[in-house]
């Protein structure tokens, strides 16, 4: 276990549905991230929160939304997706946004969008 | 911009035979190199990593890499692979002036009994 925990572990949603992903870290970091992993290619940072402000929104398509209520959790909300947006979504948690401390990931949510 | 490459989708390796991954990096800065892997169904896990100093960074497991300035290089080693090192392997850098980790699209690595 790295101490990042997210649920659910699988999800299958339409294209009208409304869905979030749940994140939670017990390690007392202050940065947190969403990441998308699709098949053969790197990993796409999506967002980064610090102390509970964001700091990074990567041009990301509106239909994805995140909300950091506390440095120990992490949501991602989800409307209107598209088949595309298929993929494993991952957080992840560092000591600070900053430096180079290594990332802490949680097993991800595995999306699939019909 | 920064980039990681790593050239080879795949390594097939046997058993108690040494592995290498390969990873070229592009940074404007100084970079701080990092190794993940990420085991079926699980995500990623840190190895290790490089800021400064030595060249050759030991890491968890029994892994190391070696930081090579002048080929933009940071290699992932293992003298004597395990069945149990079989997972996806990826590279990232950071600027060090900058915040964003890169990441490679990630290396399958299969070590046969």
């Amino acid at each position: 276990e790295t101490g990042v925990t997210q649920t659910p572990r699988h999800l299958v949603m339409g294209m009208t549905n409304k869905k979030s992903l749940k994140c939670e870290q017990h390690l007392g970091h202050n940065a947190m991230y969403w990441y998308k992993q699709s098949a053969k290619k790197p990993l796409e940072l999506m967002f980064v929160y610090s102390l509970e402000e964001r700091v990074e929104n990567n041009s990301v398509p509106s239909r994805f939304s995140p909300e950091c209520p506390n440095s120990s959790h992490l949501f991602l909300h989800l409307h209107t997706l598209q088949p595309e947006d298929s993929a494993l979504y991952l957080c992840a948690s560092s000591p600070s946004w900053q430096g180079a401390r290594p990332l802490f990931f949680g097993s991800g949510t595995q999306l699939s969008v019909l | 911009a920064q980039s990681v490459a790593q050239p080879e989708d795949q390594v097939k390796v046997a058993e108690g035979n040494p592995l290498t991954v390969k990873c070229t990096y592009s940074v404007s800065g100084n970079p701080y190199l990092f190794w993940y892997v990420q085991y079926p169904n699980r995500g990623l896990q840190f190895l290790l990593k490089y800021i400064t100093g030595d060249n050759l960074v030991k890491g968890s497991y029994g892994f190391e890499a070696e930081f090579n300035k002048s080929q933009t290089s940071f290699h992932l080693k293992k003298p004597s692979a395990l069945v149990s090192d079989s997972a996806l392997y990826f590279c990232a850098v950071r600027d060090a002036d900058d915040y964003k980790l890169s990441f490679g699209a990630g290396t399958t690595v299969t070590v046969r009994a």
